[in-house]
């Protein structure tokens, strides 16, 4: 088992539809989560980060949270074509021991 | 957030030659960066922690002779790839956690292409 799972995808949604990005992870001690964008030969850039059980939103994004199910996901409202990149989950285990998924291609059609 | 910055953003090199990849925090003293290797269309995978003063912390399968780790000052950390042979093209990646909650703010990246 992968220690944090996401969906390959590529996921494609139309413009302005909410997009759903899905993550579980196998380590149950784990405390910190975050999403993070990569575009095509860039570099991750960190988008959310969710610490408690629950939804957190930030502007288009909302992170959620279930400890006890092991998972994370991240929404996407309105998308725009400007989103569409590869979405990073992460998932910080203890003292900086940061996994990542293998990322989800989103495409954003105009 | 952090502010990190990689030199080279790319680099060319023949096989059997080393290549030396400068990793610097802008505006925090990092007492510990992170370096990653990212193959395409694959994610990233840890190769090794790195603390200002100290060894790094090498994860299993990365080879501590070949991929050298230097974090002589609070806000540069190097690493070297020696003897590099094509199979060692990929994408570096460095990063650094900021006064926040464990999240970590990565660099530019380094594409690296051995001939």
């Amino acid at each position: 088992q992968k220690e944090v799972e996401q969906n390959s995808g590529p996921l494609s949604v139309p413009e302005g539809a909410i997009a759903s990005l899905n993550c579980t992870y196998s380590d149950r001690v784990s405390q910190s989560f975050f999403w993070y964008r990569q575009y095509s030969g860039k570099s991750p850039e960190l988008i959310m980060s969710i610490y408690s059980n629950g939804d957190k939103e930030d502007g288009r994004f909302t992170a959620q949270l279930n400890k006890a199910s092991q998972y994370v996901s991240l929404l996407i409202r309105d998308s725009q074509p400007s989103d569409s990149a590869t979405y990073l989950c992460a998932v910080n285990r203890r003292n900086n021991d940061m996994r990542f998924g293998a990322g989800t291609r989103l495409t954003v059609k105009p | 957030g952090a502010v990190v910055s990689q030199h080279p953003s790319w680099v060319i090199c023949k096989s059997g030659t080393s290549v030396k990849i400068e990793c610097r925090s802008l505006d925090f003293q990092a007492t510990t960066m992170f370096w990653y290797r990212q193959f395409p269309k694959q994610s990233l995978m840890l190769m090794a922690t790195s603390n200002e003063g100290s060894k790094a912390t090498y994860e299993q399968g990365v080879e501590k002779d070949k991929f050298l780790i230097n974090h002589a000052s609070l806000t540069l950390s190097t690493l070297t790839v020696t003897s590099a042979h094509p199979e060692d093209s990929s994408f570096y990646i460095c990063s650094t956690t900021g006064t926040g909650d464990n999240e970590q703010f990565f660099g530019p990246g380094t594409r690296l292409t051995v001939l």
